[in-house]
């Protein structure tokens, strides 16, 4: 089945202590990205790769980290995390960087720092 | 810095009645535009996608694109409970060499049995 798998799919974490969100597709897809959603702000993009070890900011980078050594996983990381990344995170991927494919999203992270 | 506006709601209907849901952008380049329905606490999920001026049916949605107003729009014919949900309406950037992908903020549609 095809599917972008995101987790953990909760986590409580206390500021500061460095976290990892785990993403991984199986479709072999270049594309990949993370958004953030939050009442009244809708879904921000994060980072996006469009390969391998190729990786773009999005529209809310600050405070993220990301890496693309494998084609499947994109791993989002916090160094430090602060209560104002307390959101609902997605990752999503699609064929490739050609504009007007579809975009498959994974089930979502809610993420809470405290 | 692009924006993709969307009314945000509620928007209520009646069981059987037609749904009208409309977003306008910024970006005047823009040459690929999507709607996606999200349930509450769940992940987003491609219902239409457009790129040329017109209509585009697909069963009871019907997407409209009119690129010189930057309005895109998107009817739901003979609307069911089912259908409530928050609607996202979402633009690729124009720029060459990448794929960013922007979105509105969502219009909750309710639908009354």
């Amino acid at each position: 089945e095809a599917q972008v798998t995101q987790n953990p799919r909760y986590l409580i974490t206390v500021t500061g202590k460095k976290l990892t969100v785990t993403c991984s597709q199986n479709m072999n897809h270049e594309y990949m990205s993370w958004y953030r959603q939050d009442p009244g702000l809708g879904l921000r993009q994060i980072y996006y790769s469009m390969n391998v070890e190729v990786t773009d900011k999005g529209d809310v980078p600050e405070g993220y980290k990301v890496s693309r050594k494998e084609k499947r996983n994109f791993p989002l990381i916090l160094e430090s995390p602060s209560p104002n990344q307390t959101s609902l995170y997605f990752c999503a991927s699609s064929p490739s960087n050609y504009l007007g494919n579809t975009i498959y999203f994974g089930e979502g992270s809610w993420l809470t720092v405290v | 810095q692009k924006e993709v506006e969307q009314n945000s709601g509620p928007l209520s209907v009646p069981e059987g009645a037609i749904a009208s849901l409309n977003c306008t952008y910024s970006d005047r380049g823009s040459q690929s535009f999507f709607w996606y329905r999200q349930y509450s606490g769940k992940s987003p999920e491609l219902i239409m996608s457009i790129y040329s001026n017109g209509d585009k049916e697909d069963g009871r949605f019907t997407a409209q694109l009119n690129k010189a107003s930057q309005y895109v729009s998107l009817l739901i014919r003979d609307s069911q409970p089912s259908d409530s949900a928050t609607y996202l309406c979402a633009v690729t950037d124009s720029g060459a060499g990448s794929y960013q992908l922007t979105f509105g903020k969502g219009t909750k549609l309710s639908v009354i049995p």
